[in-house]
């Protein structure tokens, strides 16, 4: 069974920085792209980053883009996202999620995990 | 990046009754869409992809139609677990937008 269990997330002040993990079970984890999907309060989806199978292509939503950083540790099994100069607006339930192909291309989310949130305020 | 909007943002549907949610691309997408569904407190799981093919676990009163940019998800007969919010999501474009969500109730 495909399981996807997000941590990390948490209080933290306007310019701040806080790093999500998310890890992986019950599939290839190297043979799929991952991303990062965030659902502020009472709000929509939006889409913020994603990262392919092997690593070596990632992709950023213009919101974050030069604030946030994707990664993945496929010996670990683990997708991580080091979030820096956090703002206010940032505040969401950040899921991640799995691609059906191992590429960065737009594609549909086919699992995903529980979510973590992340609150930014004074 | 490509807008998709939803209607109605609110369906009340009784029990049993076929529930008719539409979505709209601001540009052809193909046939390149994605229908997910939300229940409170959990994530989104997904329903629908190529505008017509079921996820595995799915079951046969959910269909989806349509391609370019009109696209309709059915619930033929409305079980009480099918109360949700209903998203639809592109992947024809970079990058992959969502619709705002179509709330289905209870009537």
């Amino acid at each position: 069974e495909v399981q996807l269990l997000e941590s990390g997330g948490g209080l933290v002040q306007p310019g701040g920085s806080l790093r999500l993990s998310c890890a992986a079970s019950g599939f290839t984890f190297s043979g799929y792209a991952m991303s990062w999907v965030r659902q502020a309060p009472g709000r929509g989806l939006e889409w913020v980053s994603a990262i392919s199978g092997g690593g070596g292509t990632t992709s950023y939503a213009d919101s974050v883009k030069g604030r946030f950083t994707i990664s993945r540790d496929n010996s670990k099994n683990t997708l991580s996202l080091q979030m820096n100069s956090l703002r206010a607006e940032d505040t969401a339930i950040y899921y991640c999620a799995k691609a059906p192909t191992p590429y960065v291309s737009a594609a549909e989310l086919d699992c995903w995990g529980q979510g973590t949130l992340v609150t930014v305020s004074s | 990046e490509i807008v998709m909007t939803q209607s109605p943002p609110t369906l009340s549907v009784s029990p049993g009754e076929r529930a008719t949610l539409s979505c709209r691309a601001s540009q052809s997408i193909n046939n390149n869409l994605a229908w997910y569904q939300q229940k409170p407190g959990q994530a989104p799981r997904l329903l629908i992809s190529g505008a017509s093919t079921r996820a595995t676990g799915i079951p046969a009163r959910f269909s989806g139609s349509g391609s370019g940019t009109e696209f309709t998800l059915t619930i033929s007969s409305l079980q009480s677990e099918d109360f949700a919010v209903y998203y639809c999501q592109q992947y024809n474009n970079w990058p992959p937008t969502f619709g705002q969500g179509t709330k289905v109730e209870s009537k």
